[in-house]
C-alpha cells in the first residue's frame, strides 16, 4: 500500500518568511496530492491540491510543487500570518479507482507563525 | 452547501460500553468516508459508501466496528464494547462521484474511552 513521509513535523517561522512542507510517497499510480489545514478542534480544509499532470500549482500566498520521478511534493506559504498557524497534512491517492477519497496522509507538520 | 455535520462533537464512555456517531455529508454527495485520527498523527482511513452500499473496509476496521449508510444519505459508526485503544477523532468526510470532486472533512467526533 501507499507510505506517505511528511517533513517537518514541527516548522516555526516569523511573520512574512516563507514555510515549505515536504511529502515524499511510496506508490508510483498515485497520482492525486491534496493538502489539509487543520486547525484545533476542526476536521482537515483542503487548501490546495495537484495532479500528477501538472508539476506545480498556486493559489494565492500557496503553491504545491511535484516532482514524479522522485516521488516527492512540497507546499509553499509565502508571506506567512500568524492565521496560518496550524497542523499542515499532505496525502496521496490514486484518483483512477473507485476508491478516490481513500487518501494515505501523512504525519503531519505543526506551523507556527510568530507575529 | 452546508458541509459535512458530525454528530456528537464529543463522546465520553465507560470501557465495555457501546457508543454510537452519525455523520451527514453534503447533500447530493453520493460517497461518504469515515475516517479515525489519533493524537499528533494523520488520519487513518476506514471505510467508505458509495449511496448505501459498504464498498472498502479497513483492516483496522475490527470486529467490533460496524457502519450502516442505510438510506445512502447519512451514516452511522458504532464501537461496540469500546476499549481505551479505541479513543480518538473519528472523521467523516464526503465527495461527489467524479475525480475532480474533492474530499471535504466534517469537524469529527472526539471518543474518549475511560
Amino acid at each position: 500500500g501507499e507510505n506517505v513521509e511528511q517533513h517537518p513535523s514541527t516548522l516555526s517561522v516569523q511573520e512574512g518568511d516563507s514555510a515549505v512542507i515536504k511529502c515524499t510517497y511510496s506508490d508510483s499510480a498515485s497520482n492525486y496530492f491534496p493538502w489539509y489545514k487543520q486547525e484545533l478542534g476542526k476536521g482537515p480544509q483542503l487548501i490546495i491540491d495537484i495532479r500528477s499532470n501538472v508539476g506545480e500549482k498556486k493559489d494565492q500566498r500557496i503553491a504545491v510543487t511535484l516532482n514524479k520521478t522522485a516521488k516527492h511534493f512540497s507546499l509553499h506559504i509565502t508571506e506567512t500570518q500568524p492565521e496560518d498557524s496550524a497542523v499542515y497534512f499532505c496525502a496521496a491517492t490514486f484518483s483512477g479507482g473507485t476508491s478516490y477519497g481513500k487518501l494515505t496522509f501523512g504525519q503531519g507538520t505543526i506551523l507556527t507563525v510568530h507575529p | 452547501d452546508t458541509g459535512v455535520s458530525q454528530d456528537p462533537r464529543h463522546k465520553i464512555t465507560k470501557r465495555g460500553q457501546n457508543v454510537t456517531f452519525r455523520c451527514d455529508p453534503i447533500s447530493e454527495h453520493n460517497r461518504l468516508y469515515w475516517y479515525r485520527q489519533t493524537l499528533g498523527q494523520g488520519p487513518e482511513f476506514l471505510t467508505y459508501f458509495q449511496n448505501e452500499a459498504q464498498l472498502e473496509k479497513s483492516r483496522l476496521l475490527s470486529d467490533r466496528f460496524s457502519a450502516e449508510r442505510p438510506k445512502g444519505s447519512f451514516s452511522t459508526l458504532e464501537i461496540q464494547r469500546t476499549e481505551q485503544g479505541d479513543s480518538a477523532m473519528y472523521l467523516c468526510a464526503s465527495h461527489r462521484t467524479g475525480n475532480n470532486s474533492p474530499l471535504h472533512f466534517g469537524n469529527g467526533t472526539r471518543l474518549t474511552v475511560t
